[in-house]
């Protein structure tokens, strides 16, 4: 079956340091893979996307990698601030799915000044 | 440029009733879709629509869940007969014909069942 996992466990970190974020996806051939950040309360905010022929991408202090043959996306805050603190949730498509995402369960960051 | 307006942000119905949930996309976007979100769980698809066609409905209860994109006026994702089980968030975001410009999501409608 189709999974997305991201790390349910909630990323604690120090104000100015590099938070990690890892998304792992099965049975999936996706042609972008979406990265983005959900307030309480709000509807989820679009940050990056990467495609399947693309190995880094960049924005400011946030960097996406995607390794197709690992089935794996990256995403990197640097110097992280306490206002980067929120749910960071990744989304796949599928080829054969049109413009539809499929959404990971996202993992919480809290950045502790 | 207004983003993806959702109405109402609260609705409140009593166990029997219909709730109406309402989207008007980005101005520019042909392409709508809902998802839900239970607390603490994650977005999970419901529908996939552009003007006037479903194109995916996968996510969709059988029974009771409908949702519409008309030519014109916003999207309408329609609940019958509402149980507690639907109380959640339902979101609602657009996208242009381009793939890669990513999601524009609303601020949602809560709905709680009682």
């Amino acid at each position: 079956s189709q999974k997305i996992e991201q790390n349910s466990e909630a990323l604690n970190i120090q104000e100015g340091k590099t938070a990690t974020l890892t998304c792992n996806y099965t049975n999936y051939s996706p042609a972008y893979l979406q990265w983005y950040r959900q307030d309480p309360g709000r509807g989820p905010v679009f940050l990056l996307l990467i495609r399947e022929n693309e190995k880094e991408k960049r924005k400011e202090r946030l960097k996406v990698t995607f390794d197709t043959t690992l089935k794996q996306s990256l995403f990197h805050i640097t110097a992280s601030q306490p206002a980067d603190s929120a749910t960071y949730l990744c989304a796949l498509d599928r080829k054969a799915a049109g413009n539809k995402l499929t959404f990971g369960g996202g993992t919480r960051v809290l950045v502790k000044p | 440029n207004a983003g993806v307006m959702q109405n109402p942000r609260h609705l409140v119905r009593r166990r029997g009733q219909e709730a109406r949930l309402r989207c008007s996309p980005m101005k520019g976007h042909s392409h709508v879709y809902w998802y839900r979100q239970l607390p603490e769980e994650g977005l999970k698809f419901m529908v996939y629509l552009q003007k006037e066609n479903i194109i995916d409905e996968s996510g969709m209860p059988k029974e009771r869940f409908s949702a519409e994109f008309p030519k014109e006026g916003p999207s309408i994702l329609r609940i019958q007969q509402v149980v507690r089980g639907d109380s959640a968030a339902y979101f609602c975001a657009s996208s242009p014909s381009d793939r890669d410009r990513g999601y524009t999501f609303g601020s949602g409608t809560r709905l709680t069942v009682v």
